[in-house]
């Protein structure tokens, strides 16, 4: 069955520094997003992405992050200037367009702890 | 008032016993209501989906909506221990002009099914 695939699955980094998140969406779907859960609280949106560009985005998503499709089959986070609240699990999920909600496949996640 | 409102639990109950899980929430535009189940450490994983209002049933489990009460319920019968996890409610409303659909999630209720 295809499945979505998140590097790392953990990654520890300092304050400050800047984090890359990937992600390999299904081969054939065109809407990407990255969700984030912190430890014991909700799963939230943070951003959506389609036609190569973001078509949504939460409050979360501030400047200090970043979206890219760089080459077709990636899709990456980037956080420029990790905050300790920045602590989280990613995932990273995609879409066939014109499907429903009920289709969005998740990743496994990127555990990213920011000391 | 939060859009979407579910008890952490922690629920622990015998093998077999039948399981009643719920949120409510208070948006009215929601009209696609989903139950994922996430184990420790990863991503969420689609379990139920309805549209609208109304019952769908799938094997032990059964979907509830009743949009008039904003309320929703995941009925598992006969718990057996591999359902133990963390259960997800999450909505959608129709997005405007396109298939962007983004998802609020309730906080997760952790089950725990003992043999």
């Amino acid at each position: 069955e295809p499945e979505v695939t998140q590097t790392p699955s953990h990654q520890v980094t300092q304050m400050g520094q800047e984090v890359i998140l990937r992600c390999v969406p299904i081969s054939n779907h065109l809407y990407f997003y990255w969700y984030r859960q912190i430890l014991g609280q909700k799963v939230e949106f943070l951003v959506s992405f389609y036609n190569n560009e973001i078509s949504e985005k939460s409050e979360i998503f501030d400047d200090q992050f970043s979206v890219e499709r760089p080459d077709g089959s990636n899709f990456t986070l980037k956080i420029r200037s990790t905050k300790l609240e920045d602590s989280a699990m990613y995932f990273c999920a995609s879409k066939l367009p014109g499907a429903g909600a009920n289709v969005l496949t998740f990743g496994a996640g990127s555990r990213l702890t920011v000391l | 008032q939060k859009e979407v409102e579910q008890d952490p639990g922690p629920l622990s109950v015998p093998e077999g016993a039948i399981v009643s899980l719920n949120c409510t929430y208070s948006n009215s535009a929601f009209q696609y209501f989903m139950w994922y189940r996430q184990y420790s450490r990863k991503g969420p994983e689609l379990l139920m989906y309805t549209y609208s209002s109304g019952n769908k049933e799938d094997g032990r489990f059964t979907a509830q909506v009743d949009k008039s009460s904003k309320y929703i319920s995941l009925f598992i019968r006969d718990s057996q221990p591999s359902d133990s996890a963390t259960y997800l409610c999450a909505m959608s409303d129709v997005p405007s002009g396109g298939s962007n659909y983004k998802l609020t999630f309730g906080k997760g209720t952790l089950l725990t099914v003992n043999p």
